[in-house]
């Protein structure tokens, strides 16, 4: 079937360096994209989304950007700190016409190390 | 504003014998999903409620079930339990309206099956 992944299991990344941590989706009939942040004991937590009409957008010091040509998502955090150690997830969701918190396709996640 | 609450936390149970988890969403929310996330498979989507109907369901057996209530709360249940049955199991809500999909999560029962 078809499924979202990510290119890196692992991503170490030096503290104050910017990360672009990178998904790639299969399925070009999703419409909608989401980025989330587990860290270790808690439940997934939301930090940027983007539709499918858009290639770019920017949260407080994230930026996601969407390459619908190539099927590929990414985020970018800028100048990294240490409380960004997490897995991140990338998520996304078949276009649906009844609203609401559709059933979403997880990637597999991205362990991103912060060094100090 | 108090977030999604899941209990219990964390659950011991042996092969064969069924569990009930507990999901509150934030007030004024009207949709939960329930993920299941395990170590191999990554998180995996279960099934969805909005205003007591289930909306949407994932690719599990029909041994996971689960039910909203009329003030969104939420139970999933799984009978007759299998070792890979093991995992985190997540509880999300949202607002439930159109063209909304930010869930926001709890933290998750965690059911070790022996």
């Amino acid at each position: 079937g078809e499924s979202v992944g990510l290119h890196l299991p692992t991503l170490s990344v030096q503290e104050g360096d910017n990360s672009i941590i990178n998904c790639a989706y299969s399925n070009s009939a999703s419409d909608y994209f989401i980025w989330y942040k587990q860290e270790s004991g808690k439940g997934p937590q939301f930090i940027i989304d983007i539709r499918s009409n858009m290639d770019k957008r920017q949260g407080q010091r994230v930026t996601v950007l969407l390459n619908k040509t190539v099927k590929h998502l990414s985020l970018q955090i800028a100048a990294t700190q240490p409380g960004d150690s997490a897995v991140y997830f990338c998520a996304e969701r078949m276009a649906y016409s009844g609203g609401g918190a559709d059933g979403l396709t997880f990637g597999k996640g991205t362990h991103l190390i912060i060094q100090p | 504003k108090a977030g999604v609450t899941q209990t219990p936390r964390y659950l011991i149970k042996t092969r064969g014998q069924q569990v009930t988890l507990s999901c509150s969403p934030i007030s004024g929310h009207r949709s939960v999903s329930w993920y299941q996330q395990t170590p191999g498979q990554g998180l995996q989507f279960l099934f969805e409620y909005f205003s007591e109907t289930q909306r949407n369901k994932g690719n599990f057996p029909g041994r996971f079930s689960g039910r909203q209530f009329s003030n969104s709360r939420s139970e999933m249940n799984v009978s007759t339990l299998e070792l890979g049955d093991s995992a985190l199991y997540l509880c999300a809500s949202s607002r439930g309206k159109s063209n909304t999909g930010e869930l926001f999560f709890g933290e998750g029962s965690r059911l070790t099956v022996l």
